[in-house]
């Protein structure tokens, strides 16, 4: 079955960096479109960066433009978010997703960010 | 602020049927048939109840259906369950500088 697995999340303190990562086993992970979708403790979902199956293509959130930098590998079926200068405001679950057609179709559990001093 | 409009918090009793709407504009859910729907229960990943507006994947509950009417779009959920209680989001495909939009989430409490 489809499995997203993502790792990476931590505390970390205000400016500095992180590094998520997601494990995708299940489908042809080439073939799919990835995205990376956050959700603010107590908060609804936002959308942080999407990549095409290639990587030749990438958007990113307003709110994260130059600061975060999505990526994939094909051949090792992962899929990564460089996170810099972080914010307060960046604290989040971060979800790995998969995009079936134009919607969500597949989730990972989540990854805990906490941007703190 | 979210791009559509949810409403914070829908009710309802078990057996009932309840709708969640979805509002946003010419841009997003009215030009396109690309609107899709979530299920968050606590501490757990959403999953993906409607997409394209009105198809359900395999595995969801034809208790749940999708529909759109100009820029709102709306869930409905006949014969309500206890474990039908969940936050439940839109998110539509736009014309604007990033390819979607969501919704602020609903609050379903079932009585």
């Amino acid at each position: 079955q489809v499995q997203l697995v993502e790792s990476g999340g931590g505390l970390v303190k205000p400016g500095g960096s992180l590094r998520l990562s997601c494990a995708a086993s299940g489908f042809t992970f080439s073939d799919y479109y990835m995205s990376w979708i956050r959700q603010a403790p107590g908060k609804g979902l936002e959308w942080v960066s999407y990549i095409s199956s290639s990587g030749s293509t990438i958007y990113y959130a307003d709110s994260v433009k130059g600061r975060f930098t999505i990526s994939r590998d094909n051949a090792k079926k992962s899929l990564n978010l460089q996170m810099n200068s972080l914010r307060a405001e960046d604290t989040a679950v971060y979800y790995c997703a998969g995009l079936v057609a134009v919607a969500v179709g597949y989730w990972g559990q989540g990854t805990l960010v906490t941007v703190s001093s | 602020q979210s791009a559509l409009t949810q409403p914070a918090s829908v009710s309802g009793s078990p057996g009932q049927s309840i709708t969640i709407s979805c509002t946003g504009t010419s841009s997003d859910v009215g030009a396109y048939n690309y609107v899709s729907w979530y299920q968050q229960h606590p501490g757990k990943a959403p999953k993906l109840m409607i997409y394209d507006v009105s198809n359900r994947p395999s595995g969801v509950s034809n208790r749940f259906s999708g529909s759109k009417s100009g820029n709102t779009a709306s869930l409905t959920i006949s014969g309500l369950q206890a474990e039908d209680e969940a936050d439940y989001y839109c998110i539509s495909y736009t014309s604007s500088s990033t390819p979607w939009v969501f919704g602020g989430g609903t609050k379903l409490t079932v009585l």
